[in-house]
């Protein structure tokens, strides 16, 4: 089953903006994580967050985690075109055998 | 460059064929899975195999087979599938156990089933 909820589902924006992505999930979970996917390619692990840290920072990214909301954003700034892709949460839920539960993901396109 | 290996990376089959999937890992990691991608969709979980111990997502049908012949290989044998069975297979594997941490994943291997 799917838990986690991602919006935008599509998000279109110049070279150089900034693209705000959120993942929203319902049950306690572990930790969380964003991958990226380039269209018909493997995902890409990005940055993990566990659910003592609020926020977590990997080069252009910026991960925010807030478990009050039971929601997560992933900052990218400073877009490049090679950027495009989409981009998924995944969270280890404390309840869920172990499987991690995906977000539906969002399309991110990087206009030049 | 990944570090998960999968062959092929196109595969078109008939619905009476019997055929594999394979995916290879040297990273030493004890958890080895494969996911099932539909167009504009996440990746749904099929089989783990982790410390020698095979799960299931009960939800797969019988004609998608797992086989585990060393930690560093998963296989993925298919017969008599279906249409709606094409979709791009993804094989991970990671460091620990049943999906507590990173998945590193392959490049996926696209399958039409006609």
């Amino acid at each position: 089953s799917q838990q986690g909820e991602e919006d935008p589902q599509a998000l279109s924006i110049q070279e150089g903006e900034n693209a705000t992505m959120n993942c929203s999930y319902k049950t306690s979970i572990n930790n969380l994580q964003w991958y990226r996917q380039n269209s018909g390619r493997g995902l890409v692990h990005l940055i993990l967050i566990r659910s003592n840290e609020r926020e977590k920072h990997s080069g252009r990214l910026r991960v925010t985690l807030d478990t009050s909301k039971k929601s997560s954003s992933l900052l990218i700034t400073a877009s490049r075109a090679a950027d495009t892709a989409s981009y998924f949460c995944a969270t280890d839920a404390r309840d869920s055998n172990y499987q991690l539960i995906w977000g539906a993901g969002t399309k991110l396109i990087i206009k030049p | 460059d990944t570090e998960v290996t999968q062959t092929p990376k196109h595969l078109v089959m008939g619905m009476t064929n019997k055929k594999s999937l394979k995916c290879e890992q040297h990273m030493g990691h004890r958890a080895m899975y494969w996911y099932k991608q539909k167009a504009k969709k996440p990746p749904e979980l099929m089989f783990v195999y982790s410390y020698e111990k095979l799960s299931i997502n009960e939800s797969v049908p019988s004609r998608f087979s797992p086989e585990c012949p060393n930690s560093s290989l998963l296989n993925l044998h298919l017969h008599a599938l279906q249409p709606e069975d094409s979709a791009l297979y993804l094989c991970a594997s990671s460091h620990s156990r049943a999906n507590t941490g990173e998945l590193f994943f392959g490049e996926g291997s696209r399958l039409t089933v006609l």
